[in-house]
Parts: structure tokens; C-alpha cells; sequence
């Protein structure tokens, strides 16, 4: 199976900065790649899917990009509920599988 | 706007079945492929299987000899069992809608808030 690899473990940043989260695979997932953002207590969301297509209602600032084995989630000026964790997942190969996370911080 | 939540036991004990039923609401279980995903405690996202609203289903290769997931289409309802679990199974369950999908290959983006079950004697 595809092991998807995360890094940061954590990211600490101050509102208003810029996150950038890298998620990197063991092999090819082409552009099936997504991103999901979950807060404690709530349901994880779909952010981007396909690399870099914004999910329904997602803001602006949240962008993907990438391709084959590198990707990276942007969110451009966090805002004080973007603190949370951030999952991607990848579709291009049986299983689907997730990265372990990457924990965004208030600094 | 689509809402799942899942239901069952919190604890089982060793070697006997795990089994919860995700209730759909706000939108129709139909034509649809629906997911559970576990998390174990300190630990990465796995997924365990789909089942589409026609019935078929498609499992982990890592759990698929102990797994078994159902749809009730009159009750909007999924289910899972996992059967001779251990305490290696105690995980966070999450139901979820899948879409995005090709030839069931699919991202979830719909998520119930999940349930904790923990095996112990």
C-alpha cells in the first residue's frame, strides 16, 4: 500500500501567517490526492480533493499543488479556526490510505 | 445538508464482534458509496471498507477476513462488524459519505464526529 508521510509533526504559527503543510508519497498517486482538516470534538472536513480543488464552501485561502509524489496545502493567512489538524489521503492506489497529520498551532 | 452519526456499543470485549450503525440524515443514502474509517489512539487514519447503496462492498485487504459491512436503505442506515477483536481494534470509528469517486476509488466528504470503542475484558 501507498504510505503518504506528513511533515510537520506540528506547525506554530501566529494568525494572519502563512501554513505550508507537506505530504509526500511512496510511489506515484498522480492527482488523486486530498486534504482533510479535523478539529477536536468535530467531524473531519474535505478541503481539497484532487490536488488542488477547493471542496464545496472551503475558502479561498486553502490551495493545493503537486503532482506524482510531493504535495503541499497553503493556507495563505490563517484565520483563529484553522487551527487544527490537517490529513491527506490518497485515492490513486488500493487501499486509500491517509498521512498521520500534521498539527497546526497557535504560537 | 447531509449529517451522519454513528451508534453502538463503547466497549467490547476481547475476541467477541464490534458493531455500530451509521445513520444518514438529510440526504438519501442512494447512489452513493459510504465509508468506515477508524482511528486507534496516537495513531494514523485507516480505512476499513465501503459499501455502495446497491450493496457491494470493498474492504481493506488488511481487515477484510474479519469485516463485514451492511446498508439498510429503508432505515437511510450503514453497518459495520468487525469480528474477533482484539485490543489492537480500539480506535475512534467514523462513518463518512464517499464521493469524488472512480470505479469506487473515492475521498469522503462527508463525516460523522466518530465514536471511541475500546476492547477490554
Amino acid at each position: 500500500e501507498i504510505i503518504l508521510t506528513q511533515s510537520p509533526a506540528t506547525l506554530s504559527l501566529s494568525p494572519g501567517e502563512r501554513a505550508t503543510l507537506s505530504c509526500r508519497a511512496s510511489q506515484s498517486v498522480r492527482s488523486y490526492l486530498a486534504w482533510y482538516q479535523r478539529k477536536p470534538g468535530q467531524a473531519p472536513r474535505l478541503l481539497i480533493y484532487d490536488v488542488s480543488n477547493r471542496a464545496t464552501g472551503i475558502p479561498a485561502r486553502f490551495s493545493g499543488s503537486g503532482s506524482g509524489t510531493d504535495f503541499t496545502l497553503t493556507i495563505s493567512s490563517l484565520e483563529p479556526e484553522d487551527f487544527a489538524v490537517y490529513y491527506c489521503q490518497q485515492r490513486s492506489n488500493w487501499p486509500r490510505t491517509f498521512g498521520q497529520g500534521t498539527k497546526v498551532e497557535i504560537k | 445538508q447531509v449529517q451522519l452519526r454513528e451508534s453502538g456499543p463503547g466497549l467490547v470485549k476481547p475476541s467477541e464482534t464490534l458493531s455500530l450503525t451509521c445513520t444518514v440524515s438529510g440526504g438519501s443514502i442512494s447512489r452513493y458509496f459510504w465509508s468506515w474509517i477508524r482511528q486507534p489512539p496516537g495513531k494514523g487514519l485507516e480505512w476499513i471498507g465501503y459499501i455502495y447503496y446497491s450493496g457491494s462492498t470493498n474492504y481493506n485487504p488488511s481487515l477484510k477476513s474479519r469485516v463485514t459491512i451492511s446498508v439498510d436503505t429503508s432505515k437511510n442506515q450503514f453497518s459495520l462488524d468487525l469480528t474477533s477483536v482484539t485490543a489492537a481494534d480500539t480506535a475512534v470509528y467514523y462513518c463518512a459519505r464517499d464521493s469524488y469517486c472512480t470505479s469506487g476509488s473515492c475521498y469522503s466528504d462527508y463525516w460523522g464526529q466518530g465514536a471511541l470503542v475500546t476492547v477490554s475484558s
